[in-house]
């Protein structure tokens, strides 16, 4: 089974600054899906970004961005000018091309924006 | 548009109660649909999947059951709860390449 690896369980930022979160991945697949998702303290699941395996181009959602890194596995997220309301959980996952009836999540990084 | 209606939003049951925890999902058909708990911390467990109507896979083995009565509904159940069901339950839903859709979660506390 794949497997996904959230080295950070807690990161903090101070407001209007940058931040990148570190997410690695195992797959011996060539296709796949792979996802940011932010838990904020309403519990509400809410997809940030997403990038397709086979697309070079990091994928970048306003203030968000990816650095995807294929041959490392490697999917960070970053995010700019963070803001208060950034303040969440962040979960990577995967989620197979072919199969892709089951998303891999990783432990999660609880993220802390200081005023 | 799709919409995904998760409820109750809280719930606070005995041990050995009966558990329905309920999720339907709106403007989509034939759905992927999927049951998460997450305890407190915050790891998220997939406990069912169901790619159709009598379709229906368990991850992990416990005295949790899900049904899939009609193609958008899916249902979380148990017939006698244990401490250790408390948690945060999630449903969502997917289709084709896209990523999850959470429902808004449901609250467990089991006393």
């Amino acid at each position: 089974a794949q497997t996904v690896t959230q080295s950070q369980p807690e990161m903090s930022v101070q407001e209007a600054e940058t931040v990148t979160l570190s997410c690695t991945y195992d797959t011996s697949e060539s296709d796949y899906y792979l996802f940011w998702y932010k838990q904020p303290p309403s519990r509400q699941m809410i997809l940030v970004i997403r990038q397709e395996a086979y697309k070079q181009q990091n994928a970048t959602e306003n203030r968000f961005s990816v650095n995807f890194q294929k041959a490392a596995k490697s999917f960070s997220l970053k995010i700019s000018d963070s803001q208060l309301g950034d303040a969440a959980m962040y979960f990577c996952a995967y989620r197979s091309f072919f199969t892709g009836n089951q998303f891999y999540f990783g432990t999660g990084t609880s993220l802390t924006v200081i005023p | 548009s799709q919409t995904i209606h998760q409820w109750p939003a809280t719930l606070v049951q005995p041990v050995g109660s009966p558990l329905s925890l309920e999720c339907t999902v709106e403007g989509t058909s034939n759905p992927n649909l999927y049951w998460y708990r997450q305890a407190a911390g915050r790891g998220l467990q997939l406990l069912f999947y169901s790619i159709g109507i009598d379709q229906i896979s368990s991850e992990v083995p416990q005295n949790l059951s899900a049904s899939r009565p009609q193609d958008r509904q899916f249902i979380l159940s148990s017939k006698k709860l244990l401490l250790s069901d408390s948690g945060f339950y999630l449903c969502a839903w997917t289709a084709t390449d896209y990523g999850y859709t959470f429902g808004s979660g449901t609250r467990l506390t089991v006393v």
